[in-house]
């Protein structure tokens, strides 16, 4: 099956600062999304994004599907923003999300 | 609803009972999906449904656990003769089919956090 390898494993950042996180996949896929998971679990959809970019406020994404990976970057990144940043693709149009294992980003005042 | 709800949010229970988890998932959306997440983990692919049917059940572990969606809208998590090593947090999700194919952003629900003891 497809694999979805995240990096870096663990981010610890100053509040303010930028970062980037990345997602490499093995195979072509039709669906990337990317999600927050805050400290008490609750996973947020941030971006469907299967190829090109796209911003909402402070954060953006950028899938390059003919190189397979995608990137998704925060600005001015603030405590809020702390938790686990998953990347989640699906090769085919069938429904089944294959995870990464995830980015846990502390963002510390 | 306003988004995908989950009953029990917790669940203890001890080794070899059965257990029924719930979900409702957003007024009309057609998909729904069960993920398993264990600690430290990403969310683990269990089973997804397009309307009534199960259209992929490919991550059921085994023969213990099943899903039902009868009337296309709540779905029923089933697991029975629960082990140690079912203890996780399990998740729906539901999404709408998009027009152009393929299914869109997934929505998820707070969990249901089972304990086997």
């Amino acid at each position: 099956g497809i694999q979805v390898e995240q990096s870096p494993p663990d981010l610890i950042l100053q509040e303010g600062a930028n970062s980037t996180l990345r997602c490499n996949f093995s195979d072509s896929v039709n669906n990337l999304q990317w999600f927050h998971q805050n400290p008490w679990g609750q996973l947020i959809n941030l971006f469907y994004i299967p190829s090109g970019t796209k911003q909402n406020g402070r954060l953006s994404a950028t899938t390059v599907a003919t190189e397979r990976y995608s990137l998704l970057y925060i600005s001015s990144s603030q405590t809020t923003d702390s938790g686990v940043y998953f990347c989640a693709v699906e090769r085919n149009q069938g429904g089944k999300l294959i995870f990464g294992q995830g980015t846990e980003l502390s963002v510390k005042p | 609803g306003a988004g995908v709800s989950q009953t029990p949010s917790n669940k203890v229970t001890e080794k070899g009972k059965y257990v029924e988890l719930r979900c409702d998932p957003i007024s009309g959306h057609t998909a729904l999906y069960w993920y398993r997440q264990s600690l430290g983990q990403g969310p683990e692919f269990l089973i997804y449904f397009q309307g009534t049917g199960a259209a992929d059940d490919s991550g059921l572990p085994n023969d213990r656990f099943f899903a039902v969606r009868p009337e296309g809208s709540v779905s029923t998590l089933k697991i029975q003769r629960t082990e140690r090593g079912d203890s996780a947090v399990y998740l729906c999700a539901s999404s709408l089919k998009r027009l152009a194919g393929g299914f869109g952003e997934l929505f998820f629900g707070e969990g249901s956090r089972l304990t086997v003891l």
